[in-house]
């Protein structure tokens, strides 16, 4: 069946732009999870949504970031201002649900580049 | 906090040899484990994880991980490598005993020689 996907695969932007950066959990997953992968680093969690709403917002970096879920199926990061420091690639997750032994599903991630 | 360090940050070996990729974790109480792997292109893909239970957890692939308490460590490994084998390995461990928060290691790269 179809997995995670992720749009756009790359996006490059100037610094002080906003960008919005799509996710497409599997069908019927109720978790969504967004992760950052810094070059050279492992992902690092950023946000968790059960259904619509953010159970968990505690790893986004500043207020420039925020995402949503408004019908609990695709979910939209979006940052504003972009700084070089954004630069990373973007990674999306789904699961089951949120229990304890629910495996998170990765999508191919966004790279994001912020000249 | 939890954190998990992968002490290699890139491997060689030969194909057909044997394969051990290091992890260690620092977590209060019981902690979920887990071993995934990113090829170039590609999503996490998950190979094993480990809640309670034996602490020989077997995965996709013909990996293997042995979570041992006393030294935090659930080491992966993998008796004979093929080429395609050849990805980045991470290990992560779930935050609060739960597993939807993820703190991943900064990865091992495994180059497979032919």
């Amino acid at each position: 069946g179809a997995g995670v996907s992720q749009t756009p695969s790359n996006k490059v932007t100037e610094k002080g732009k906003y960008v919005e950066l799509r996710c497409d959990p599997i069908s019927g997953h109720t978790a969504l999870y967004w992760y950052r992968q810094s070059l050279g680093q492992g992902p690092e969690f950023l946000i968790y949504f059960q259904g619509t709403g953010a159970a968990d917002d505690s790893g986004l970096p500043n207020d420039r970031f925020f995402a949503v879920r408004p019908e609990g199926s695709v979910s939209t990061l979006k940052i504003q201002r972009t700084e070089r420091g954004d630069s990373a690639v973007y990674l999306c997750a789904s699961s089951v649900d949120y229990t304890s032994t629910d495996t998170q599903y990765f999508g191919p991630g966004t790279r994001l580049t912020v000249l | 906090a939890q954190s998990v360090t992968q002490p290699d940050i890139h491997i060689t070996v030969s194909e057909g040899a044997s394969l051990e990729l290091r992890c260690n974790y620092s977590y209060g109480a019981t902690p979920y484990l887990f071993w995934y792997v990113q090829s170039p292109g590609q999503g996490l893909q998950l190979l094993l994880k480990y809640f309670s239970g034996d602490t020989l957890v077997q995965g996709i692939k013909g990996f293997e991980a042995e979570f041992k308490r006393s030294q935090s460590s659930f080491n992966l490994r993998k008796p004979s490598v093929h080429w395609s084998d050849a990805a980045e390995y991470f290990c992560a461990v779930g935050a609060g005993g739960s597993n939807y928060k993820l703190t991943f290691g900064k990865g091992t790269l495994l180059t497979v020689n032919p």
